[in-house]
């Protein structure tokens, strides 16, 4: 069936450098996309989303880039800090009311 | 400005027992959902609610019912619990029509012994 995946479970970064997070989807009829930060016992967390007429969308310090030709996604974050570190995930508009979301990467921030 | 509100945060039920997990959100969003994260997997769609008085089921519905009570609440009932459902459950909300992001709860840790 359709999903969504993540390429690396576990990213090391050193803090002030920038973390790069991956996603590949199979669905080529999916039109929209999510990034979810979710930190240790809470719920996830809306980073940043991209529709699929752009390739690039832009947040604070936060980038999503979308490829429809391999079908990746990949969040880019700049200057990562300590708080950045948690498990982000994808997710990827299958219909209008449901969201597929891949596993999820853990991020962790070496000081 | 509360979003999303789950109850109860933790809760232990031997198999056979029946609960009930609460949800309310105050953002006016017509959508609701019920999801399950276990260890190694994404979020897992149970049920979902597009409006007040509609429910479907999700990817993983079996075992479980819900109620759209009003605007605000989405339930979610165990009838029998078995150790199987074990899970972190997870309510959230969106807008309807265009896709957008769904809101989360913080979550319910449930352990069936």
């Amino acid at each position: 069936g359709e999903s969504v995946g993540l390429h690396l479970p576990t990213l090391s970064v050193q803090e002030g450098d920038n973390s790069i997070i991956n996603c590949a989807y199979s669905n080529s009829a999916s039109d929209y996309f999510i990034w979810y930060k979710q930190e240790s016992g809470k719920g996830p967390q809306f980073i940043i989303d991209i529709r699929s007429n752009m390739d690039k969308r832009q947040g604070q310090r936060v980038t999503v880039l979308l490829n429809k030709t391999v079908k990746h996604l990949s969040l880019q974050i700049a200057a990562t800090q300590p708080g950045d570190s948690a498990v982000y995930f994808c997710a990827e508009n299958a219909g209008t009311y449901k969201y597929i979301f891949g596993t999820g990467t853990r991020l962790k921030v070496l000081a | 400005n509360a979003g999303v509100t789950q109850t109860p945060k933790f809760q232990v039920l031997k198999t056979g027992q029946s609960m009930t997990l609460q949800c309310a959100q105050d953002m006016n969003h017509n959508s609701m959902y019920w999801y399950r994260q276990d260890p190694g997997m994404g979020l897992r769609l149970i049920y979902y609610s597009a409006s007040e008085g509609t429910t479907d089921k999700g990817e993983v519905p079996n075992g479980y019912n819900v109620s759209r009570l009003n605007k605000r609440e989405f339930s979610l009932r165990l009838e029998s619990a078995a150790p199987s459902q074990t899970s972190v459950y997870f309510c959230a909300s969106g807008k309807t029509g265009v896709a957008t992001e769904a809101f989360f709860g913080q979550g319910t840790r449930l352990t069936v012994v």
